[in-house]
């Protein structure tokens, strides 16, 4: 059974770093491109950016590109969202997800991490 | 930068069909694919419908997908409405340099 499992809830400061994670398993990790999807309270859905855990070649949306970084460690099937300095307005649900191969539509969503920065 | 809208709701009653667009802001939204996905509340989202007009395995046939050239539109369709569709919808398609966009959602509520 495919899975994607994100890390827990994270409360914290701004200025702070963090870095939140999704776990693949039931399938070849390395050969699927996963997605990084933003949910800020009460808006709709905005694509973060994309990586292939093979060679973690990475596609940034232009609108966050320098804000945050995707990274992958194909060895333990993970890939990360991780940020330098934190903002208020990072507040949001996060959701990993599994691009199908070969279409290009997102057949499998981790659970969603929910990210709260507040002084 | 390509936008892609939706209403902001729209609602019916139940075992009626509903017909949500999703308007292309240039371009031909016919050059790329568009997906729908729905999300309930307090869930992830899920998808319904891929590359226009395919249903994942497990979607219900009641729901179809298609593309109108001549008004830059997609649509998602959804037949025989029960409560359980009652939930967020969200169309999404690629710009021109093939980074993925997503419409604004639209709330469907079954009344």
């Amino acid at each position: 059974e495919v899975q994607l499992v994100q890390s827990g809830a994270e409360v914290t400061k701004p200025g702070e770093s963090l870095k939140i994670s999704c776990k693949g398993s039931g399938y070849t990790f390395s050969s699927y491109w996963i997605a990084w999807v933003r949910q800020m309270p009460g808006k709709g859905l905005e694509w973060m950016g994309i990586i292939f855990p093979r060679d973690s070649e990475t596609k940034y949306s232009p609108s966050l590109q320098g804000q945050v970084t995707i990274s992958a460690d194909k060895s333990i099937n993970t890939v990360y969202l991780q940020w330098s300095s934190l903002k208020a307005s990072d507040t949001a649900m996060y959701y990993c997800a599994r691009q199908h191969r070969g279409h290009d539509w997102l057949d499998y969503w981790g659970q969603g991490t929910l990210v709260t920065v507040s002084s | 930068n390509f936008m892609l809208t939706q209403p902001h709701s729209v609602s019916e009653s139940p075992g009626k069909t509903v017909t949500i667009p999703c308007t292309g802001s240039s371009g031909s939204i016919a050059s790329n694919y568009v997906q729908w996905y729905q999300q309930r509340p307090g869930s992830a989202p899920t998808t319904v419908i891929y590359e226009d007009d395919q249903s994942p395995s497990g979607v219900p046939d009641r729901f179809s997908g298609s593309i109108d050239s001549s008004s830059n539109s997609a649509s998602l369709t959804i037949s025989g409405l029960e409560t359980e569709d009652e939930a967020d919808y969200y169309c999404q398609s690629y710009d021109s340099n093939n980074h993925w966009v997503f419409g604004g959602g639209t709330k469907l509520t079954v009344l």
